[in-house]
């Protein structure tokens, strides 16, 4: 079975730029939640979509927004990009939104922001 | 605020030695806590879950406990081998459950030597 899967692996954006992270969850699972992993700390929470609908938010501006689609993939959208944004953003799916449940994570997207 | 905090920063040991890393946090009001593992630059693996009623849980040669009125746990690494060499990160969901994320710290980074 496929884990978490990401998309792009890699990307190179420049400042005031716009961004589009995706992720596909584990098949069964119908929450995904995004963390960004700046170089060298623990990853920090973004967001929590569960049935399509934000169930918890992290400490980050109005810059980070997501969505959830019928399918249960998710996309992260970072308008106005900073150098201080570029990090490892990791997306984890679980099969709902419970505290019992695992969190799966997925590879990651490398973005750079020069 | 939960915060977390992971001691050693970095740890290298020869092959063959049991070893020890520790976490601490500081809101014993946590549903579970988790043990992962990130090689460089990639996802971070899932090791062990323990739920708050639980004091411990092992898989192979890993073994996590869970002290929560004192807001410890401990990760056991018995007999280590060269493939062991990662950083592993310890985190917690709070009574928010998956609404409010999971709780990082900054990870210990561990070298085997062959």
């Amino acid at each position: 079975d496929a884990g978490v899967t990401q998309s792009p692996t890699h990307l190179i954006k420049t400042r005031g730029q716009q961004v589009t992270l995706r992720c596909s969850p584990i098949s069964g699972h119908k929450s995904v939640s995004w963390y960004q992993q700046v170089l060298g700390q623990g990853p920090q929470f973004i967001f929590q979509y569960y049935e399509k609908e934000e169930r918890g938010r992290g400490n980050f501006p109005d810059r980070f927004s997501a969505r959830q689609f019928p399918n249960y993939s998710s996309e992260l959208n970072v308008n106005a990009l900073l150098l201080g944004d570029s990090a490892l953003y990791l997306c984890a799916s679980s099969l709902g939104a419970s505290s019992t449940d695992t969190q799966y994570f997925g590879p990651g997207t490398r973005l750079t922001v020069l | 605020k939960q915060e977390v905090t992971q001691i050693p920063a970095a740890l290298s040991v020869p092959e063959g030695e049991n070893l020890v890393l520790n976490c601490s946090f500081t809101d014993s009001a946590i549903y579970n806590l988790q043990w992962f593992r990130q090689d460089p630059g990639k996802g971070l693996t899932s090791l062990l879950l323990i739920q708050s009623s639980q004091r411990e849980q092992t898989s192979g040669r890993l073994n996590a406990s869970l002290d929560k009125s004192s807001g410890r746990s401990t990760l056991y690494i018995a007999a280590s081998q060269p493939g062991d060499s990662a950083t592993y990160l310890c985190a917690v969901m709070g009574s928010g459950g998956g609404a409010d994320g999971l709780t990082f710290g900054k990870g210990t980074h561990l070298i085997i030597q062959p």
